[in-house]
């Protein structure tokens, strides 16, 4: 069965700090992989996704992720953050083969510091 | 085009009580989805259904049912309310299963149950 694992719960940072949040799923075969992000009173929407192709994947606002299929992971990454960034961000992951069920990861809250 | 529309938007329910979470959507998506939030949790996926007239049980389905009569409405019905029912609901759609599809979530229900 598939699995995502979000080590940062929590993650306090400055404006302009450089953001990485970690994400590992666990599944051996061929996956995409998502990053939905939820703002405050709003609800989930899609930040970015891998399907295939160039491993380094650019999302809105300034995000990208990186699949490292190696080490089952796709961090996600910003340079410098803003206020505005302030939500929740979830890593997810659906496996080839099965119906459309996604699995996602325990979430990590961002909260940027003006 | 509202996209995922889900009500009501808070609940508070007794112990026992019964209700019906409602989940429409307007883009004629033929996937829809029940997850529920849970501090620390992440989404966990209670029913999904491909299409009209066909529904099927996800991770956590104790204590719900759902029924698709049409192609936009997919509610969620709670029976004999308990307290570990409290919980945040969200409301799904993607148009299709299969690789890299986003999935399109309403605004949430809060639920809580005394």
């Amino acid at each position: 069965a598939q699995s995502v694992s979000q080590h940062n719960h929590h993650v306090i940072l400055s404006e302009a700090a450089s953001l990485e949040l970690g994400c590992n799923y666990s599944y051996g075969g061929t996956v995409n992989l998502f990053w939905y992000v939820q703002y405050p009173g709003q609800h989930l929407q899609l930040l970015l996704k891998y399907f295939s192709g160039d491993p380094l994947v650019k999302g809105i606002k300034g995000f990208e992720a990186e699949f490292i299929k190696s080490k089952f992971s796709f961090n996600l990454r910003k340079p410098s953050v803003q206020w505005s960034d302030t939500a929740e961000y979830f890593c997810a992951v659906n496996a080839l083969g099965g119906y459309q069920k996604v699995t996602f990861g325990t979430g990590t809250k961002l909260q940027v510091i003006p | 085009n509202a996209g995922v529309t889900q009500t009501p938007k808070f609940r508070i329910l007794k112990i026992g009580q019964s209700m019906t979470l409602q989940c429409a959507q307007d883009m004629n998506h033929n996937y829809m989805y029940w997850y529920r939030q849970d501090p620390g949790m992440g989404l966990k996926l209670i029913y999904y259904s491909v299409g009209a007239g066909i529904t099927d049980k996800g991770e956590v389905p104790n204590g719900y049912n759902v029924s698709r009569s049409t192609t936009e409405d997919f509610p969620l019905r709670l029976e004999l309310a308990a307290p570990s029912q409290t919980s945040v609901y969200f409301c799904a759609s993607s148009y299709r299963a299969g690789f890299a599809e986003k999935l399109f979530f309403g605004s949430g229900t809060q639920l809580s149950v005394l």
